[in-house]
């Protein structure tokens, strides 16, 4: 089974739906990560946990919300999506005390709003 | 927030071909890393630096740790076809969290 794993991997979505990107983990890391992917533009970060109890705002969390239910699952949403929001998304997790502290990566989704 | 640029954005090359690409910040970083993502997966860790001078290499691959720590660059020498993909720099924000900063990408295609 992968470290990181995405549900769904891909999904179309209507204007206006809401929906719900899941990510879980097995590393154990208590960081988690969502961010997303667009051509030119790189990687943009969303929202981030470093715990259960502690969830921050990235550089993009407007019309997101998240959800960390444990300290394995870490959700992103869209309350109400739009067609701007079509990106592929990438679940991570880290943890800095541990070897190069880099991030181990999801496979993400790919999300299309209609 | 704090930027990084990533140049070129795209690269096409003839495979055995040498390829090098840079990146720069307009704020200090204590680490550098290298990710490489391949077509429909997530990125995977290349390289990580942690002193500023520092030049590492991991096989063919080989990324340097800028004295000012404001840039960094990835050589890759004598290219292959499985070298194709999307290769991001980032910089750790240690103001932030030590959560990490990615560069635009730089997408590499090899002609066999």
């Amino acid at each position: 089974d992968a470290d990181v794993t995405q549900t769904p991997r891909n999904r179309i979505t209507k204007t206006g739906k809401r929906i719900m990107l899941e990510c879980s983990q097995t590393k154990g890391h208590d960081r988690m990560y969502w961010y997303r992917q667009d051509p030119g533009l790189g990687l943009r970060l969303i929202y981030y946990s470093f715990d259960v109890k502690d969830i921050n705002k990235g550089e993009i969390s407007d019309g997101y919300s998240v959800s960390r239910q444990a300290q394995a699952k870490f959700s992103l949403s869209l309350e109400s999506a739009i067609p701007n929001q079509t990106a592929l998304y990438f679940c991570a997790t880290s943890d800095p005390s541990l070897g190069t502290g880099g991030y181990t990566f999801g496979s993400g989704t790919r999300l299309t709003v209609v | 927030g704090q930027q990084l640029n990533q140049s070129p954005q795209s690269m096409f090359i003839q495979e055995g071909e040498d390829v090098s690409m840079n990146c720069t910040s307009s704020s200090i970083f204590n680490t550098w890393l290298w990710y490489k993502q391949d077509p429909g997966e997530g990125p995977v860790l290349l390289i990580a630096l942690y002193k500023a001078g520092e030049l590492t290499s991991n096989g063919r691959l080989t990324a340097q740790f800028g004295i000012t720590r404001k840039d960094s660059f990835l050589n890759i020498s004598a290219s292959i076809p499985s070298d194709v993909g999307i290769y991001f720099c980032a910089g750790r924000d240690y103001l932030g969290g030590g959560k990490l900063i990615f560069g635009q990408g730089t997408e590499l295609s090899v002609k066999p």
